[in-house]
């Protein structure tokens, strides 16, 4: 069973609104990331934090930013949202390699659906 | 941009078929290679994965075959089970790229018992 938790599981916002999600990093995983996965697609990363700062960000606008907190929980805020932003948002927290690519271990999601 | 090709998009194999996925990449920074397998209402899980200094890697039913001068990997699946039934991807990532990487766009594979 996945060490990763996420929530909420499921939720339901309206266009121009702000959302937060959360997320519960495998116990001594140090770098957390998050994906958005849009229906019948492949997850896309848009960023990852270590030690509390982002260090790596996909093509994704800043309004979508978030946090890392030492306790290894995290979070992923939304704000302004588009239609185009419903999607299943994931968190994956990471076993560092020797060569520096992580081994990822995903949550089960948070869906989130703009109206 | 796509720097991840992932065919067939779907794929219907017969229980004991072998079924097989394929995946092209363009970024040749790229040196991990691994392969997720995905159920409905779950997250993504790590299947097997594979680094370019190695053709072939096999664990159980599992096996990627990677071709580094085509640019290509593949996963092969070998006496395949309704309980495989699931959606696959390929993915890749450069050296310290920590968690980023580059997923290909999923085949969802479907056994027949």
């Amino acid at each position: 069973e996945t060490g990763v938790t996420q929530s909420p599981t499921h939720l339901i916002k309206t266009r121009g609104q702000q959302v937060t999600l959360r997320c519960s990093s495998q116990s001594g995983h140090n770098t957390v990331s998050w994906y958005q996965q849009a229906l019948g697609q492949g997850p896309q990363f848009i960023f990852q934090y270590y030690r509390e700062e982002e260090n790596g960000r996909g093509n994704f606008p800043p309004r979508f930013s978030g946090l890392q907190f030492p306790n290894y929980s995290s979070e992923l805020n939304v704000n302004a949202l588009e239609l185009d932003d419903s999607a299943l948002y994931l968190c994956a927290s990471g076993q560092p390699l020797h060569s520096g690519a992580n081994v990822l271990t995903f949550g089960a999601g948070s869906r989130l659906t703009v109206l | 941009q796509q720097q991840v090709k992932q065919s067939p998009q779907s794929l219907i194999v017969q229980k004991g078929g072998i079924s097989i996925i394929n995946c092209a990449y363009e970024n040749t920074a790229f040196d991990y290679f691994p392969w997720y397998q995905q159920f409905p209402g779950k997250g993504p899980a790590l299947l097997i994965a594979i680094r370019p200094d190695v053709s072939e890697k096999k664990e159980g039913r599992f096996t990627i075959s990677f071709n580094k001068s085509a640019k290509q990997f593949s996963l092969h699946i070998m006496d395949s089970q309704p309980g495989d039934s699931a959606t696959y991807f390929c993915a890749a990532s450069t050296n310290n790229a920590g968690n980023m990487l580059t997923f290909g766009g999923g085949t969802r594979l479907m056994v027949k018992p």
